[in-house]
């Protein structure tokens, strides 16, 4: 099926290092969402954006909406170990009918203390 | 509240078996999506219930069917498994349609030997 594109698949940064990340498609979306998957477990909503251009913050992690709506961006200021895990990006076209997310490959975080 | 709950933890099957997997929303939400994730991948969207019926599917099989109870609780079927269906497999539930504020569960993981 059809993936959003993610890269590079892994990521090493040093703690207190600034880190950012990108997501592109094919398609347009309407929304844009950022998952962070620990192991074991399922992936947790880290932020939402609804509109292209859009700047949303959650505490150290800012996430934007891209303009041409074909990409998302999320940055990771002043890292730390609790940081490690996969991150996701997923596009959405979402109206009355369609409510299908399409999720990306992630990329693997991995912070040196 | 016990968020998304799903079992079993981890279920071992050969091929040609069949399986089922069940998924308890978190309270407050109607609607449940099931996702498979292959290792190394993203989340890729299989199906979504609301009001008890398949609202949309992904690009899965007809071996891959569902169901949906009136407690809002869900089960997943998988037919004729094949070694290609190894995967955790994620339920996911949100409140009406909004799959953008979705929460997932931890998972199951399915191997098929």
């Amino acid at each position: 099926g059809q993936q959003l594109n993610q890269s590079p698949q892994s990521m090493f940064i040093q703690e207190g290092e600034d880190v950012s990340m990108n997501c592109t498609s094919s398609s347009i979306f309407n929304t844009w969402l950022w998952y962070k998957q620990d192991p074991g477990e399922g992936p947790v909503l880290l932020i939402a954006l609804y509109k292209a251009g859009e700047l949303t913050s959650n505490g150290r992690l800012t996430a934007q909406f891209g303009i041409t709506r074909k990409d998302s961006f999320l940055n990771i200021s002043a890292s730390i170990p609790s940081d490690v895990g996969i991150y996701f990006c997923a596009g959405a076209m979402l109206t009355g009918a369609n409510s299908k997310l399409t999720f990306g490959k992630g990329i693997t975080l991995s912070v040196r203390p | 509240d016990a968020g998304v709950t799903q079992s079993p933890t981890h279920l071992i099957k050969t091929r040609g078996q069949q399986v089922t997997l069940r998924c308890s929303p978190k309270s407050g939400h109607d609607t449940v999506s099931w996702y498979q994730q292959a290792l190394g991948q993203g989340p890729q969207f299989i199906f979504q219930y609301y009001e008890e019926e398949e609202r949309q599917r992904g690009n899965f099989p007809d071996r891959f069917s569902g169901h949906q109870f009136p407690n809002y609780s869900s089960e997943l079927n998988v037919n004729a498994l094949l070694l290609g269906d190894s995967a955790l497999y994620l339920c996911a539930s949100n409140p009406g349609r909004r799959t953008d504020t979705q929460y997932f569960g931890p998972g199951t993981r399915l191997t098929v030997l």
